[in-house]
């Protein structure tokens, strides 16, 4: 079957630095995507990365190694607007998109 | 408009009962797409079109269909709603390719009693 995992919830400090991890098992691949979700709102796209590396946009970047089946979102200097989901999804073979159930970000000032 | 709108927006719904949700999308994407939302899972695929005409069966149909007349609106039936389908529904559209990025409406509480 296919699988993506990532944590359910973190919490990190107004101003720091956290890394969101997913791993996932799924029939082919054709890239990852990183979506933010604020409560109550739609997803919104973050980054996409379908080559091995590091992908960098502002405060967020994205990084990818195909061979582990991994991923992680990094977020840097984090404001309290930051405080959402994030979502990974990987699409598959037939690219439809298969997601991961979402990492609650918890910011503290 | 601009990008994906659906309607309505909230609704609360007795079981048994037949329901459409409205999407419409302006960005001329041929691809669109149904999910549910339930907490503690991620988003699932109900149904999806590649492209005017046609539809496909995603992760959880069952109970649901689709139709896609056109290249801007894709509603989705709940013909006999059953509180199961209590959930937050989005309507997502993107262009086909390798990339398929997508872009979601608001999205729709149905609340079914």
């Amino acid at each position: 079957g296919q699988n993506i995992d990532q944590p359910t919830e973190m919490t990190a400090t107004e101003g720091a630095i956290v890394q969101i991890n997913c791993t996932y098992q799924t029939s082919g691949f054709n890239g990852l995507f990183w979506y933010q979700q604020h409560a109550g709102e739609a997803p919104t796209f973050l980054s996409y990365n379908v080559l091995d590396g590091l992908e960098e946009k502002g405060r967020f970047s994205s990084f990818l190694s195909r061979s582990k089946g991994y991923s992680y979102l990094l977020l840097k200097e984090l404001q309290m607007k930051d405080s959402a989901s994030y979502l990974c999804a990987v699409l598959d073979s037939n690219y439809q998109l298969i997601w991961g159930a979402g990492t609650k970000l918890i910011i503290k000032p | 408009i601009a990008g994906i709108t659906q309607a309505p927006t909230s609704q609360i719904l007795a079981a048994g009962r037949r329901m459409t949700l409205r999407c419409t999308q302006d960005m001329r994407h041929n691809a669109m797409y149904w999910y549910r939302q339930d907490l503690g899972l991620g988003l699932r695929l109900i149904h999806y079109s590649n492209t005017a005409g046609t539809t496909g069966k995603g992760e959880v149909p069952d109970g649901y269909s689709v139709s896609r007349a056109n290249t801007d609106d894709f509603p989705l039936t709940l013909a006999s709603a059953v509180p199961s389908q209590t959930s937050v529904y989005f309507c997502a559209s993107s262009e086909t390719g390798t990339r398929n990025e997508q872009f979601f409406g608001p999205g729709t509480r149905l609340t079914v009693l």
